[in-house]
């Protein structure tokens, strides 16, 4: 079974940092680029970072450009999202979501449940 | 970047009903465009992928058309699974962008 499991959300104060996880199985996880996706509550969803399958290639929304990265390790079917210099307008549930393909540039076929990250003094 | 702007916001409609939701880019993105279903608490659910291709599993009565600027997606009859928020998805350029949803709920 295709499943994608995010972790590592929680409340952390403003210019604090974090990092996501979004853990892979049921497929070739090397083969397919992934991106994060959020959605801040009661608000509509905000595409924020992608990846290509070989980790080559990233890609960032301007809103978190120079204070997000995207990361993953192929060896451990895993997704990361480090997150620095958190503001309140970060606060959302963050997904996890795999493209069709592994350059990016397709849409999602698979999503994870979400963590929600809280930005707050 | 490149805007998507859907119509309408909201949607009141019953059962049985045929109901058509338009998704407007602000420069051409080809076919490159996705619908999504969500609903409260879950995840978004794919279901149409390059404007009018249905994704596996998807009921056929969920159709896409457009391309360029225009699209939109019609749901033929609705059924009681199908109140939900929709949203469309460009990804022709490489910071993608979603639509800022479409409320389907029952009149």
């Amino acid at each position: 079974e295709v499943q994608l499991l995010e972790s590592g959300g929680g409340l952390v104060q403003p210019g604090g940092s974090l990092r996501l996880s979004c853990a892979a199985s049921g497929f070739t996880f090397r083969n397919y680029a992934m991106s994060w996706v959020r959605q801040a509550p009661g608000k509509g969803l905000e595409w924020v970072s992608g990846i290509s399958g070989s980790g080559i290639n990233t890609y960032y929304a301007d809103s978190v450009k120079g204070r997000f990265t995207i990361s993953r390790d192929n060896s451990k079917n895993t997704l990361y999202l480090q997150m620095n210099s958190l503001r309140a307008e970060d606060t959302a549930v963050y997904f996890c979501a795999k493209e069709e393909s592994g350059s990016h540039g397709h849409p999602f076929d698979m999503w994870g449940q979400g963590t929600m990250v809280t930005i707050s003094s | 970047d490149i805007q998507m702007t859907q119509s309408p916001s909201t949607l009141s409609a019953s059962v049985g009903d045929r109901v058509t939701i338009t998704c407007r880019a602000s420069q051409t993105i080809s076919s490159w465009l996705a619908w999504y279903q969500q609903k409260p608490g879950k995840a978004p659910k794919l279901l149409i992928y390059k404007a009018s291709s249905l994704e596996s599993g998807v009921p056929s009565r969920f159709s896409g058309s457009g391309s360029g600027t225009e699209f939109t997606l019609t749901i033929s009859s609705l059924q009681p699974d199908d109140f939900a928020t929709y949203y469309c998805q460009q990804y022709d350029s490489d910071t993608f962008t979603f639509g800022q949803g479409t409320k389907l709920q029952i009149k």
